[in-house]
């Protein structure tokens, strides 16, 4: 059981560039979500999911793309990067209802130059 | 959506109790109030969550006000692993319950030798 993983750990990106983020989880969860933490500050919902085929926008989801096509994976996609997406990205799962604690990925550091 | 109000730092010494608080402006009567911790350089950890009564786990208890509009997480014996930056999660609307979580600015813990 290897929880929520994300790859890559580390990537630098030059503006212009696009790429995806991938997170996987092995524990069967209907909730995804994404956030990005900037220094010092809180986390911030990009964009989140209740279940496979389903999406929605969360505070931050402008430059971002998503899709959940499996159960198991959500990766994020950075359209057309840009310095402002310069981040820590994280993604967590949870099953459903407010019950459950949410489990998070160890996070993706993302430059963009 | 309700905001929250907590300290932005405290301290403790190693073995001591520590409460940290959490004020909730406006609640949702049916979502959970989740506490989360974030230790220096992980992503964040799931510690506790609860509804409408006082919650106990290995790591924490959770004391919440009767009009839910507080919560208290209790520590019971700090150690220098419980060093972090603890996240209240407010039982916003459509919040814990639908796959979303709403960071604040969170409490930094210190705790000293």
């Amino acid at each position: 059981n290897a929880g929520v993983t994300q790859t890559p750990k580390f990537q630098v990106l030059k503006t212009g560039q696009s790429m995806t983020l991938q997170c996987a989880q092995d524990m069967n969860h209907e909730y995804m979500s994404w956030y990005r933490q900037d220094p010092g500050m809180g986390l911030r919902l990009i964009h989140y999911s209740v279940g496979a085929g389903i999406t929605d926008q969360g505070e931050v989801p402008n430059g971002y793309n998503v899709s959940r096509s499996t159960t198991e994976d959500f990766p994020l996609r950075l359209l057309s990067a840009a310095p402002s997406q310069t981040s820590v990205y994280f993604c967590a799962s949870s099953r459903t209802g407010g019950g459950y604690g949410y489990t998070f990925g160890s996070g993706t550091r993302l430059t963009v130059v | 959506d309700a905001k929250t109000t907590q300290p932005n730092s405290m301290e403790s010494n190693e073995e001591e109790p520590v409460h940290l608080p959490c004020n909730h402006s406006t609640i949702s009567g049916t979502d959970y109030i989740h506490w989360y911790r974030q230790l220096p350089s992980q992503g964040p950890e799931y510690v506790i969550h609860g509804l409408t009564s006082n919650v106990n786990n290995r790591m924490a208890s959770l004391a919440i006000a009767e009009d839910r509009k507080s919560s208290t997480l209790i520590l019971h014996r700090a150690t220098l692993r419980d060093a972090a930056v603890y996240y209240c999660i407010p039982p916003n609307a459509g919040g814990t319950s639908y796959g979303k979580l709403t960071f604040g600015q969170g409490t930094i813990l210190t705790v000293h030798p």
